[in-house]
């Protein structure tokens, strides 16, 4: 039981560059949510997916698109990316209670 | 306009001392809050949580207490340890929201 995985864990990217990040879990959870986090704003929701088909924009959206491929995987993708979007990105998964559970991160720069 | 603040951006504790983390927020509609706990270079985990209807609730050295009044709650560590050295983000919700807001973090150092 793995809990929730992401890859990759580390990227570097050119500006104007695509990739997408994966993220699957394996907790049978209905919902699944991608954060960024960055120094002094704590985690900030980019876009969720509250069951299999449907998603949602979180917070900061802007630059971002996510696909929930089936109920364990939810990919967010960088179309072209900025500087702006270097930061970390953490998949989570909660369970009915609200208790978030977190994949390791992505460790992202974009130059 | 962050609906959930840590004011402290971080703190430094003496090993076997008390560590209280602070939180507020803005958003009378939360009923639901948690505490995570993240190391680097590893995602949070869930820590501990407490619902509106009470006012403490306690896990082994862990206890977080609730203020609604004041839209306040904090999370006391006892005795701190080393190993408790870590970033520490309040975070809220409510029966009425589909999303949890999460507070900048407050990055504890335990000396020993």
């Amino acid at each position: 039981n793995a809990g929730v995985t992401q890859t990759p864990k580390f990227q570097v990217l050119k500006t104007g560059q695509s990739m997408t990040l994966q993220c699957a879990q394996d907790m049978n959870h209905n919902s699944m949510y991608w954060y960024r986090q960055d120094p002094g704003m704590g985690l900030r929701l980019i876009y969720y997916s509250a069951s299999e088909g449907t998603t949602d924009k979180g917070e900061v959206p802007n630059g971002y698109n996510v696909s929930r491929l089936n109920k364990r995987e939810f990919s967010l993708r960088l179309e072209s990316a900025a500087p702006s979007q270097t930061s970390v990105y953490f998949c989570a998964s909660p369970s009915g209670t609200y208790e978030q559970y977190f994949g390791p991160g992505t460790r992202l720069t974009v130059t | 306009d962050q609906q959930v603040k840590q004011n402290s951006p971080s703190l430094s504790v003496q090993e076997g001392r008390i560590s209280i983390l602070n939180c507020d927020y803005t958003n009378s509609m939360f009923d639901y809050f948690l505490w995570y706990k993240k190391y680097p270079a590893e995602g949070p985990t869930f820590l501990i949580s407490i619902s509106s209807i009470k006012d403490k609730n306690e896990d082994g050295r862990f206890t977080v207490f609730l203020n609604k009044s004041a839209k306040h709650l904090s999370l006391h560590i006892v005795p701190s340890q080393p190993g408790d050295s870590a970033v520490y983000f309040c975070a809220a919700t409510g029966t009425s929201y589909d999303k949890v807001i999460f507070g900048p973090g407050t990055s504890l150092s335990v000396i020993p």
